[in-house]
């Protein structure tokens, strides 16, 4: 398989449900994103991995933890989540400098009720 | 406030016709990426520019980066309906930190 994938494509949780999205990717990429998208907004990034350590945490909840066990695997753990965190969560990867772009997965699009 | 304007954000066109989508900002990028994405999918990258008014080819899309860096278009010829998808720009500043435009939706229909 290559390119990037992410599980599950679809997730409906309830607010006090503890979760996880999973992101593999198969590029050999050193750095790895979870974005947020929303209807009407554009892509929120959410945190950066480069060579497993978090560089970036945009002011993100703590209710989502990232956690980065190696350069090809990249989770989201969700807890105690709220409805508006309804979203497409997309993980993507890039290969030292994003400034050439991110190879994006398939998303998982995430209801909280 | 958007700091990357895409315009328009719908566009609903017939077969065959020419559209041109716009990506402004009054900052200055080290590159500007295209990406399409389809309905329930991830964005895809069409294309990255990198040097001022440098002008790209992608069979029937044209993608040109302004003189100064700040903006770009993206051309399509004759469109067909599996152009249709939500077109995003987006503009890299420095080596990390990208900002991505709200998007165009457009619809071709056959």
């Amino acid at each position: 398989e290559t390119g990037v994938t992410q599980t599950p494509r679809h997730l409906v949780m309830g607010m006090t449900n503890k979760k996880s999205l999973k992101c593999e990717q198969h590029l050999g990429h050193n750095a790895m994103y979870w974005y947020k998208q929303s209807a009407k907004k554009p892509l929120e990034l959410m945190f950066v991995y480069s060579l497993e350590e978090r560089v970036e945490n945009n002011s993100v909840p703590s209710r989502f933890s990232p956690e980065c066990p190696n350069s090809s695997h990249l989770f989201l753990h969700l807890h105690t989540l709220q409805p508006e965190d309804s979203a497409l969560y997309l993980c993507a990867s890039s290969q030292d400098r994003v400034i050439y772009g991110y190879t994006f997965g398939s998303g998982t699009r995430l209801t909280v009720v | 406030t958007q700091l990357l304007e895409q315009s328009p954000q719908f566009l609903s066109i017939q077969e065959g016709e020419n559209l041109t989508v716009y990506c402004n900002s009054s900052s200055v990028f080290s590159s500007l990426q295209w990406y399409r994405q389809e309905p329930g999918e991830g964005p895809v990258l069409l294309v990255t520019v990198v040097t001022g008014g440098e002008v790209k080819k992608l069979k029937r899309l044209t993608f040109q980066f302004g003189d100064a860096r700040k903006d770009s278009s993206l051309h399509i010829t004759a469109a067909q309906p599996g152009d249709t998808g939500l077109y995003l720009c987006a503009g890299a500043e420095g080596y990390q930190k990208v900002t991505f435009g709200i998007g165009t939706k457009l619809q071709v229909i056959p």
